[in-house]
């Protein structure tokens, strides 16, 4: 699977749109982009992903550039409730392979402030 | 419904003794995961099932010895563990074992290996 970077911490004011951008330079034609998040003490919560379109959920949108090397998932109005570590996390579609792991980066601790 | 659930919260045990984490799905899910967390780290496979076979041991040590009784559970027995076997064990589901399958996570087991 293609590395990921992330920034290690970002900020963001209650109620503003949180964007956390994602590099993944080395990323191949086959490769989705994943969001998960964690917030404190619970499990990993999936958030969205996408290979080439951008997508949109009632959580989040993901803009993937058109060269595929970076993305941006978006919080449109992020909560206090949005506060986490945010992994982007790059995997192959197919089955074979270690395709069936998600190998976690250190990823983004996102803090929203009031 | 999408929840995996784990049981239990929170368990301390020496290291003599013999326990076990459960996780439950009901999701129609036939791919299943153990992740184990250290503190501030990301989360790291342990073991993956399919079908109810174990078809992926990350390298574990054979102190943990997983076990799916059946398509909805998963077990992972813990015996003469080490204190740096103290981490947060998450459970995942998914469809099938394969890059393309969203995988759930429960909230977690916090075990203490005194």
């Amino acid at each position: 699977d293609a590395k990921t970077t992330q920034p290690p911490s970002m900020d963001c004011a209650e109620g503003r749109a949180a964007n956390l951008p994602c590099n993944h330079s080395t990323i191949s034609g086959n490769e989705y982009v994943y969001w998960y998040r964690q917030i404190h003490s619970q499990g990993p919560q999936y958030i969205i992903h996408g290979l080439k379109n951008n997508e949109t959920n009632e959580m989040a949108s993901l803009i993937i550039t058109e060269d595929r090397k970076s993305s941006t998932l978006i919080l449109p109005h992020a909560t206090l409730r949005d506060t986490a570590v945010y992994y982007c996390i790059v995997r192959v579609a197919g089955s074979g392979g270690s395709n069936y792991k998600l190998t976690f980066g250190k990823g983004t601790l996102l803090t929203v402030n009031p | 419904d999408t929840e995996v659930t784990q049981t239990p919260k929170h368990l301390v045990m020496g290291m003599t003794n013999k326990k076990s984490l459960k996780c439950e799905q009901h999701m129609g899910h036939r791919a299943m995961y153990w992740y184990k967390q250290k503190a501030k780290k990301p989360p790291e496979l342990m073991f993956v099932y399919s079908y109810e076979k174990l078809s992926i041991n990350e390298s574990v040590p054979s102190r943990f010895s997983p076990e799916c009784p059946n398509s909805s559970l998963l077990n992972l027995h813990l015996h003469a563990l080490q204190p740096e076997d103290s981490a947060l064990y998450l459970c995942a589901s998914s469809q099938a074992v394969a890059g393309r399958e969203t995988q759930y996570f429960g909230p977690g087991t916090r075990l203490l290996v005194l």
